[in-house]
C-alpha cells in the first residue's frame, strides 16, 4: 500500500502561492516527509524534508500538521518553471525513497 | 562542475540485444542508485549499490544487471530476459543511503527496443 496519497493533478496561477497536499496517514514517529520534482524527462529534483517543525527554504515551504497525518508543499510566488511533477515520499532512514506518481502542478499565466 | 551524467540522452536498441547504461558522479557519494520510470507514472527502484563492490536488488531488479567496480561510476545493463525493457532510465546518488540525505538525480537515459 502506498504510503502517500496525492492529488493527480492542480492549477496555479502565475504569481500566485501553489499548495500542494499530501495525505500520509499511516505515517511511523522516525519518518521523514521529502518533497521532490520532476520537470517533463529530467531527473527529479529535490526541494525539502522535514520531520516534525515546518520547514523553508529557498524554493519552498513545508508544512506538517501536529498529528504529522499530513503536510503542505508551499511555492510561495509561482512561476510557469514550476510547472512539474510533485512528488510526496514518506520514508524511514532504513528505506529507500519510493516515488508514487506525484501531483502534476500546472503553472497558468 | 559536480554532478551526476548519464549517456547517452537515447538509445534505440534491438529486441534481444543487452545494453550497458551509464552512469557516472564526481560527487565523492557513497551510496548509487538505478530507477525506471515509465509514462505517467512514479519512478521504481531497480538496484542499488551503498558502497563499492556491494549492491542489492531494488522492487524491479529481474532482467537487470549492475557492477559496482568503482566509487563514481554504477553502470545498469538492460538483459534480454527483461520483457519490456522501453522507459526512462535514471540514475542517482547520495552521500550515503541510511541517513537524512537526499538523492541527486542525473539527467536519464531513454531506451527505446524496438
Amino acid at each position: 500500500d502506498a504510503k502517500t496519497t496525492q492529488p493527480p493533478s492542480m492549477d496555479c496561477a502565475e504569481g500566485r502561492a501553489a499548495n500542494l497536499p499530501c495525505n500520509h496517514s499511516t505515517i511511523s514517529g522516525n519518518e521523514y516527509v521529502y518533497w521532490y520534482r520532476q520537470i517533463h524527462s529530467q531527473g527529479p529534483q529535490y526541494i525539502i524534508h522535514g520531520l516534525k517543525n515546518n520547514e523553508t527554504n529557498e524554493m519552498a515551504s513545508l508544512i506538517i500538521t501536529e498529528d504529522r497525518k499530513s503536510s503542505t508543499l508551499i511555492l510561495p510566488h509561482a512561476t510557469l518553471r514550476d510547472t512539474a511533477v510533485y512528488y510526496c515520499i514518506v520514508r524511514a532512514l532504513s528505506q529507500n525513497f519510493v516515488f508514487g506518481p506525484g501531483t502534476r502542478l500546472s503553472v497558468l499565466p | 562542475d559536480g554532478g551526476i551524467t548519464q549517456s547517452p540522452k537515447y538509445l534505440f536498441r534491438k529486441e534481444g540485444q543487452n545494453v550497458t547504461l551509464s552512469c557516472e558522479q564526481n560527487l565523492n557519494h557513497d551510496a548509487m542508485y538505478w530507477y525506471r520510470q515509465d509514462p505517467g507514472q512514479g519512478l521504481r527502484l531497480i538496484y542499488y549499490s551503498q558502497i563499492v563492490n556491494d549492491f542489492q536488488k531494488g522492487d524491479i531488479a529481474e532482467g537487470y544487471s549492475v557492477s559496482r567496480e568503482k566509487k563514481e561510476s554504477f553502470p545498469l545493463t538492460v538483459t534480454s530476459a527483461q520483457k519490456n525493457p522501453t522507459a526512462f532510465y535514471l540514475c542517482a546518488s547520495s552521500p550515503q543511503r541510511t541517513t537524512t540525505d537526499t538523492q541527486y538525480f542525473g539527467p536519464g537515459t531513454r531506451l527505446t527496443v524496438l
